[in-house]
């Protein structure tokens, strides 16, 4: 079976940081590019961040461009989310997301999410 | 920048057919993708390439494009398809946007 799982959101300060992890399971994982989706509370869904799958390119909304990193372990068969400088605007579930280049880079398999909450 | 503009939310009774639209110029040119999305549940591929459909979706499900708007119908559409629907595009690797998402009703 495909999996993703996500972890490590939490309830945050203002300014401070935090490490997303998503897991995967039932694919090759360096075959596929990795994403990063967020959703606000009732809001809808908003793109964050790509990585290829070598690691070695990575893209980024606007908003979070030099805040966030994403990277990931091919051996742990995971990716990441590195946030700093959180802010309130940043709270949201944050989902991992596998890109299919076979389905014109569509995202194909989505992990549960995990919570992220900046408040003081 | 750029934006897709969907339909806040359509209704329709089940057994008719749904149709949700997606609007942006960068879909002349790029291919659309639609998700469902059920109450606290992480979003689900119906659509891609415009009109491809997962083989683990139901064959009710249809998307088509023409111009800068692409369509998501749904033929028959039965309560167990009430959702949100987002389309998706990428005008380039690191131009990637949802619509604002459609809030389908089946009653």
């Amino acid at each position: 079976q495909v999996h993703l799982v996500e972890s490590g959101g939490d309830l945050v300060k203002p300014g401070g940081s935090l490490r997303l992890s998503c897991a995967a399971s039932g694919f090759i994982f360096n075959d596929y590019y990795m994403n990063w989706i967020r959703q606000a509370p009732g809001k809808g869904l908003e793109w964050v961040s790509y990585i290829s799958s070598s690691g070695s390119t990575t893209y980024y909304r606007d908003s979070v461009k030099g805040r966030f990193t994403i990277s990931r372990d091919n051996t742990e068969n995971s990716v990441y989310l590195q946030m700093s400088s959180l802010r309130a605007e940043d709270t949201a579930v944050y989902y991992c997301a596998r890109e299919n280049s076979a389905w014109s880079d569509a995202f194909d398999i989505w992990g549960q999410g995990t919570t992220v909450i900046v408040s003081s | 920048s750029y934006e897709l503009t969907q339909p806040s939310s359509v209704s329709v009774s089940p057994g008719q057919t749904a149709r949700i639209t997606c609007s942006g110029d960068v879909l002349a040119k790029k291919y659309t993708r639609w998700f469902q999305q059920k109450p606290g549940q992480a979003p689900v591929l119906v659509i891609y390439k415009d009109s491809e459909r997962p083989s683990r979706i139901p064959a009710r499900f249809f998307g088509s494009s023409s111009g800068t708007t692409a369509t998501l119908s749904i033929r028959g559409a039965q309560v167990e398809d009430e959702a949100v629907y987002y389309c998706y595009s990428a005008a380039d690797s690191n131009l990637r946007v949802f619509g604002g998402g459609t809030k389908l009703t089946v009653l």
